[in-house]
């Protein structure tokens, strides 16, 4: 079966650093995702991953390698509206869209 | 702005009486989906349309039936909606299917059935 594994939920303080862990079995591999979505909101695109290495974008970075199945989003200068729910997701061979359950961060002053 | 728009954003509805929830998209994209969320799950697909090429998930129970009339408009009917059909619905879109494109979500209609 396909499978996308991520936390259920992280804790973190206002101005830290926070890394978000994903793991993924899939039948294939065409990319992954990182949506962030808030509470009674619509997801909505962060970053897309095809190739191994680091994607670097402002506060936000995410990290790929396809070898062991796992990606990881990286938040710098947390800040409290990036309170929300960051969702992990896979597009397979037939290029449908796995989805994780997604990680609620909680963001404390 | 371009976007996917999702009317209403709120709905509420009797058990068993039928239901519809409508999605538009200003995109021009070719691709429409469906997706169920309950809370703190993960989207789960419930239908997408490739142009007018209807494709529906395995999974997907028969009380849910979706239309495409063009390319801008996309429904969702529940036929006789159960306490379980209580969620948000999320309709999205990306430009082709068969590629890396990222899907446009719109706000989603939070659904309550009593």
């Amino acid at each position: 079966g396909q499978n996308i594994d991520q936390p259920t939920e992280m804790t973190a303080t206002e101005g830290a650093i926070v890394q978000i862990n994903c793991t993924y079995q899939t039948s294939g591999f065409n990319g992954l995702f990182w949506y962030q979505q808030h509470a009674g909101e619509a997801p909505t695109f962060l970053s897309y991953n095809v190739l191994d290495g680091l994607e670097e974008k402002g506060r936000f970075s995410s990290f790929l390698s396809r070898s062991k199945g796992y990606s990881y989003l990286l938040l710098k200068e947390l800040q409290m509206k990036d309170s929300a729910s960051y969702l992990c997701a896979v597009l397979d061979s037939n290029y449908q869209l796995i989805w994780g359950a997604g990680t609620k961060l909680i963001i404390k002053p | 702005d371009a976007m996917v728009i999702q009317n209403p954003r709120y709905q509420v509805t009797q058990f068993g009486k039928p239901v519809t929830l409508s999605c538009s998209q200003t995109l021009n994209h070719n691709v429409m989906y469906w997706y169920q969320q309950k809370s703190s799950q993960a989207p789960k697909l419930l239908f997408h349309y490739y142009d007018k090429d209807f494709n529906n998930e395995a999974d997907t129970p028969d009380n849910f039936q979706s239309r495409r009339p063009n390319t801008s408009f996309c429904f969702l009917d529940i036929r006789s909606p159960g306490l379980g059909d209580a969620a948000m619905y999320l309709c999205a879109t990306s430009k082709e299917r068969g590629t890396s494109g990222e899907q446009y979500f719109g706000p989603g209609t939070r659904l309550t059935v009593t």
